[in-house]
């Protein structure tokens, strides 16, 4: 069973556009959200995240947005930039025997095209 | 620098081997977890810990044992019990007192041959 996805596992984006990379989960018990950005045969780099009380946040580049009602949530990046090319997790907690649990989607791998 | 670390980056074991994998921190972060990447399924978590000589099953923890001895250290044993060992295995950990970004090590690539 599945509580965290990531049904697009590639994406292919020009630079300079918008990416979007999607997420969606199951458990209405998560109440923070994370991105991550992860290389080949490295370990992942948090990129930005949002806590349940809030729909939105933004750093830099990079904004998430989450809907507690749909319990989906999505990553934009603006402008996308070559150096974007990654792979990007999702990925939602919540307390469970005595600390927190984190769950992963799958992924989705974006291509930024120069 | 502050930061979690694994060892040995490469590894590679022979059917029937138990092998164990370091995870130090000197983060002073408290609770420590282990996950495994494979192509096209995410990252599964296997065991995780919130505190020392206390730790939980993740949702794969089948062939796998770990120790929390002390606060910086977390080694998993990949035994030979675990069907399929060959991984990509990560080290993580956060610090207490809530919700929090769980801080990643550089991972560590298992092959069994």
């Amino acid at each position: 069973d599945q509580q965290v996805k990531q049904n697009s596992p590639s994406l292919s984006v020009q630079e300079g556009r918008i990416s979007i990379l999607n997420c969606d989960y199951t458990n209405s018990m998560f109440d923070y959200f994370l991105w991550y950005k992860k290389y080949p045969a490295e370990g992942p780099t948090f990129l930005i995240s949002i806590s349940s009380i809030k729909d939105k946040n933004e750093d830099g580049r990079f904004t998430v947005f989450l809907n507690k009602s749909a319990k989906h949530l999505s990553l934009h990046i603006v402008p996308s930039q070559p150096g974007d090319s990654a792979v990007y997790f999702c990925a939602a907690s919540a307390w469970t025997s005595g600390t927190y649990k984190y769950i992963f989607g799958t992924g989705t791998r974006l291509k930024v095209l120069a | 620098d502050g930061g979690i670390t694994q060892s040995p980056k490469y590894l590679f074991r022979k059917e029937g081997q138990n092998v164990t994998l370091s995870c130090e921190q000197n983060l002073n972060h408290d609770a420590m977890y282990w996950y495994r990447q494979d192509p096209g399924q995410g990252l599964r978590l296997i065991y995780y810990s919130q505190i020392v000589n206390d730790f939980q099953k993740g949702d794969i923890a089948e062939g796998y044992s770990v120790s929390r001895e002390k606060k910086e250290s977390f080694p998993l044993t990949v035994t030979s019990a675990q069907k399929n060992p060959t991984a990509f295995y990560l080290c993580a950990s956060i610090e207490g007192g809530g919700a929090n970004v769980l801080t990643f090590g550089a991972g560590s690539r298992l092959t069994v041959l």
